[in-house]
Protein backbone atom coordinates (compact mmCIF):
# COMPACT_ATOMS: atom_id res chain seq x y z
CA UNK A 1 0.00 0.00 0.00
CA UNK A 2 1.22 3.37 -0.60
CA UNK A 3 2.56 5.29 2.25
CA UNK A 4 4.67 8.21 4.04
CA UNK A 5 6.50 7.66 6.97
CA UNK A 6 8.07 9.84 9.21
CA UNK A 7 10.12 7.79 11.86
CA UNK A 8 10.74 10.58 14.38
CA UNK A 9 7.83 11.62 16.17
CA UNK A 10 9.33 14.14 18.39
CA UNK A 11 13.36 15.55 17.97
CA UNK A 12 14.48 18.36 20.29
CA UNK A 13 17.35 20.46 19.02
CA UNK A 14 18.75 23.58 20.32
CA UNK A 15 18.52 27.21 18.50
CA UNK A 16 21.30 27.53 16.24
CA UNK A 17 22.19 23.79 15.96
CA UNK A 18 21.27 22.02 12.97
CA UNK A 19 17.85 19.99 11.67
CA UNK A 20 17.46 17.49 9.84
CA UNK A 21 13.57 15.31 9.73
CA UNK A 22 13.05 11.89 8.08
CA UNK A 23 10.62 10.90 5.53
CA UNK A 24 10.13 7.94 3.38
CA UNK A 25 8.00 6.73 0.61
CA UNK A 26 6.58 3.78 -0.25
CA UNK A 27 5.10 4.23 -3.91
CA UNK A 28 5.75 2.76 -7.15
CA UNK A 29 6.43 5.50 -9.15
CA UNK A 30 8.42 8.58 -7.93
CA UNK A 31 5.56 10.76 -6.67
CA UNK A 32 5.14 14.36 -6.05
CA UNK A 33 6.76 15.37 -2.80
CA UNK A 34 5.60 17.76 0.09
CA UNK A 35 7.14 19.20 3.37
CA UNK A 36 4.59 21.11 5.20
CA UNK A 37 4.96 23.00 9.05
CA UNK A 38 2.20 23.65 11.37
CA UNK A 39 3.08 25.75 14.35
CA UNK A 40 0.17 25.68 16.98
CA UNK A 41 -3.42 26.40 16.24
CA UNK A 42 -2.66 26.96 13.09
CA UNK A 43 -3.83 25.12 9.79
CA UNK A 44 -0.54 23.78 7.36
CA UNK A 45 1.83 25.55 5.04
CA UNK A 46 3.41 24.94 2.67
CA UNK A 47 7.46 24.87 2.71
CA UNK A 48 8.39 23.00 -0.03
CA UNK A 49 7.50 20.78 -3.00
CA UNK A 50 9.68 18.57 -5.47
CA UNK A 51 8.08 17.47 -8.84
CA UNK A 52 11.25 16.52 -10.31
CA UNK A 53 14.86 17.46 -11.71
CA UNK A 54 17.53 19.13 -8.95
CA UNK A 55 16.99 16.72 -6.27
CA UNK A 56 18.46 19.35 -3.91
CA UNK A 57 14.94 21.75 -3.40
CA UNK A 58 14.98 25.24 -1.57
CA UNK A 59 11.85 26.04 0.42
CA UNK A 60 10.95 29.14 2.39
CA UNK A 61 12.02 30.23 5.63
CA UNK A 62 15.58 28.40 4.90
CA UNK A 63 14.91 25.16 4.78
CA UNK A 64 16.14 22.50 2.19
CA UNK A 65 14.87 18.63 1.26
CA UNK A 66 17.08 16.82 -1.04
CA UNK A 67 15.55 13.64 -2.73
CA UNK A 68 16.81 10.30 -3.34
CA UNK A 69 15.12 7.71 -5.29
CA UNK A 70 17.07 5.42 -4.16
CA UNK A 71 16.23 5.88 -0.40
CA UNK A 72 12.65 6.49 -0.85
CA UNK A 73 13.55 9.71 0.82
CA UNK A 74 12.98 13.41 0.80
CA UNK A 75 14.56 14.48 3.96
CA UNK A 76 14.29 18.10 5.44
CA UNK A 77 16.98 19.87 6.88
CA UNK A 78 17.94 23.33 8.20
CA UNK A 79 21.51 24.40 8.66
CA UNK A 80 20.71 26.81 11.91
CA UNK A 81 17.24 26.63 13.87
CA UNK A 82 15.75 29.28 15.02
CA UNK A 83 12.97 29.34 18.05
CA UNK A 84 10.57 30.02 16.09
CA UNK A 85 10.96 26.76 14.04
CA UNK A 86 9.33 24.43 16.95
CA UNK A 87 6.75 23.65 15.31
CA UNK A 88 5.07 20.12 13.44
CA UNK A 89 6.11 19.23 10.21
CA UNK A 90 4.25 16.97 8.04
CA UNK A 91 5.47 15.29 4.68
CA UNK A 92 3.27 14.58 1.56
CA UNK A 93 3.16 12.49 -1.39
CA UNK A 94 0.85 12.55 -3.99
CA UNK A 95 0.68 10.14 -7.04
CA UNK A 96 -2.88 10.14 -8.21
CA UNK A 97 -3.96 10.69 -3.85
CA UNK A 98 -2.80 13.16 -1.42
CA UNK A 99 -1.26 11.29 1.47
CA UNK A 100 0.50 12.54 4.80
CA UNK A 101 2.91 11.14 7.47
CA UNK A 102 1.95 11.31 10.83
CA UNK A 103 4.01 14.53 11.95
CA UNK A 104 7.53 15.19 13.88
CA UNK A 105 7.07 17.73 16.64
CA UNK A 106 10.15 20.31 16.38
CA UNK A 107 10.92 22.00 19.91
CA UNK A 108 13.57 24.05 19.80
CA UNK A 109 15.53 24.66 23.70
CA UNK A 110 17.28 27.86 24.01
CA UNK B 1 -6.51 37.99 1.55
CA UNK B 2 -8.44 35.92 3.58
CA UNK B 3 -7.65 32.42 1.47
CA UNK B 4 -9.54 29.53 3.59
CA UNK B 5 -11.83 30.76 6.19
CA UNK B 6 -13.21 27.85 8.40
CA UNK B 7 -16.24 28.20 10.97
CA UNK B 8 -16.86 27.74 13.77
CA UNK B 9 -13.02 27.48 15.70
CA UNK B 10 -14.27 25.61 18.88
CA UNK B 11 -17.20 23.40 19.28
CA UNK B 12 -18.49 20.87 22.14
CA UNK B 13 -21.33 18.52 21.27
CA UNK B 14 -23.02 15.97 22.92
CA UNK B 15 -23.35 12.27 21.41
CA UNK B 16 -26.33 11.94 18.85
CA UNK B 17 -25.70 15.85 18.03
CA UNK B 18 -25.51 17.08 14.69
CA UNK B 19 -23.38 20.30 13.41
CA UNK B 20 -21.79 21.54 9.77
CA UNK B 21 -18.67 22.87 9.65
CA UNK B 22 -18.47 25.77 6.98
CA UNK B 23 -15.38 26.31 4.66
CA UNK B 24 -14.92 29.14 2.80
CA UNK B 25 -12.54 30.55 -0.10
CA UNK B 26 -11.98 33.24 -1.99
CA UNK B 27 -9.18 32.36 -3.95
CA UNK B 28 -11.60 30.82 -6.76
CA UNK B 29 -9.95 26.93 -6.61
CA UNK B 30 -11.70 24.18 -8.06
CA UNK B 31 -10.80 21.42 -5.51
CA UNK B 32 -11.71 21.65 -1.85
CA UNK B 33 -10.97 18.96 1.35
CA UNK B 34 -11.87 18.45 4.37
CA UNK B 35 -9.70 16.49 6.56
CA UNK B 36 -9.29 14.97 9.88
CA UNK B 37 -6.06 15.61 12.24
CA UNK B 38 -5.53 13.20 15.15
CA UNK B 39 -2.30 12.72 17.19
CA UNK B 40 0.31 10.11 15.78
CA UNK B 41 -1.93 10.01 12.61
CA UNK B 42 -1.27 12.78 10.51
CA UNK B 43 -4.05 14.51 8.03
CA UNK B 44 -6.69 11.91 6.89
CA UNK B 45 -8.94 12.72 3.68
CA UNK B 46 -12.56 12.97 4.72
CA UNK B 47 -14.11 13.94 1.61
CA UNK B 48 -13.22 16.57 -0.68
CA UNK B 49 -15.07 17.97 -3.93
CA UNK B 50 -13.21 18.37 -7.63
CA UNK B 51 -15.64 21.21 -8.50
CA UNK B 52 -19.15 22.77 -7.72
CA UNK B 53 -21.76 20.44 -7.29
CA UNK B 54 -19.23 17.55 -6.97
CA UNK B 55 -17.98 15.27 -3.96
CA UNK B 56 -16.45 12.36 -3.32
CA UNK B 57 -15.12 9.85 -0.28
CA UNK B 58 -11.45 10.22 1.22
CA UNK B 59 -10.01 7.58 3.49
CA UNK B 60 -12.97 8.18 6.40
CA UNK B 61 -15.94 9.20 4.86
CA UNK B 62 -18.08 7.30 7.67
CA UNK B 63 -20.35 9.40 9.68
CA UNK B 64 -19.98 12.70 7.57
CA UNK B 65 -21.83 14.30 4.68
CA UNK B 66 -20.62 16.63 2.41
CA UNK B 67 -22.21 19.37 -0.26
CA UNK B 68 -20.40 21.74 -2.26
CA UNK B 69 -23.42 23.97 -3.83
CA UNK B 70 -21.28 27.17 -4.44
CA UNK B 71 -17.96 27.13 -5.64
CA UNK B 72 -16.40 29.12 -3.25
CA UNK B 73 -18.24 27.02 -0.03
CA UNK B 74 -17.98 23.17 0.78
CA UNK B 75 -19.77 22.07 4.02
CA UNK B 76 -19.10 18.97 6.42
CA UNK B 77 -21.90 17.43 8.71
CA UNK B 78 -22.50 15.10 10.82
CA UNK B 79 -25.57 13.89 11.58
CA UNK B 80 -25.37 11.99 15.00
CA UNK B 81 -21.89 12.90 16.48
CA UNK B 82 -20.23 10.49 18.25
CA UNK B 83 -16.85 10.39 20.75
CA UNK B 84 -14.65 8.99 18.03
CA UNK B 85 -15.22 11.98 15.88
CA UNK B 86 -13.28 14.33 18.46
CA UNK B 87 -10.57 15.62 16.21
CA UNK B 88 -9.60 19.39 14.68
CA UNK B 89 -10.63 19.28 11.27
CA UNK B 90 -8.84 21.27 8.72
CA UNK B 91 -10.36 22.83 5.27
CA UNK B 92 -7.83 22.96 2.23
CA UNK B 93 -8.54 24.05 -1.54
CA UNK B 94 -6.30 24.06 -4.53
CA UNK B 95 -6.39 25.20 -8.19
CA UNK B 96 -5.08 22.30 -9.68
CA UNK B 97 -6.07 19.46 -7.94
CA UNK B 98 -3.84 17.53 -5.56
CA UNK B 99 -0.37 17.81 -7.43
CA UNK B 100 -0.87 21.77 -6.23
CA UNK B 101 0.10 22.43 -3.16
CA UNK B 102 -3.20 22.90 -0.89
CA UNK B 103 -4.07 26.23 1.04
CA UNK B 104 -5.23 25.51 4.84
CA UNK B 105 -7.66 26.68 7.06
CA UNK B 106 -7.04 27.37 10.68
CA UNK B 107 -8.86 24.32 11.69
CA UNK B 108 -12.00 23.69 13.40
CA UNK B 109 -11.42 21.98 17.53
CA UNK B 110 -14.21 19.68 17.92
CA UNK B 111 -15.27 17.60 21.38
CA UNK B 112 -17.41 15.37 21.20
CA UNK B 113 -18.58 14.07 24.73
Amino acid sequence: AQSVTQPDIHITVSEGASLELRCNYSYGATPYLFWYVQSPGQGLQLLLKYFSGDTLVQGIKGFEAEFKRSQSSFNLRKPSVHWSDAAEYFCAANDYKLSFGAGTTVTVRA
Amino acid sequence: NAGVTQTPKFRVLKTGQSMTLLCAQDMNHEYMYWYRQDPGMGLRLIHYSVGEGTTAKGEVPDGYNVSRLKKQNFLLGLESAAPSQTSVYFCASTSRGQYSPLHFGNGTRLTVT
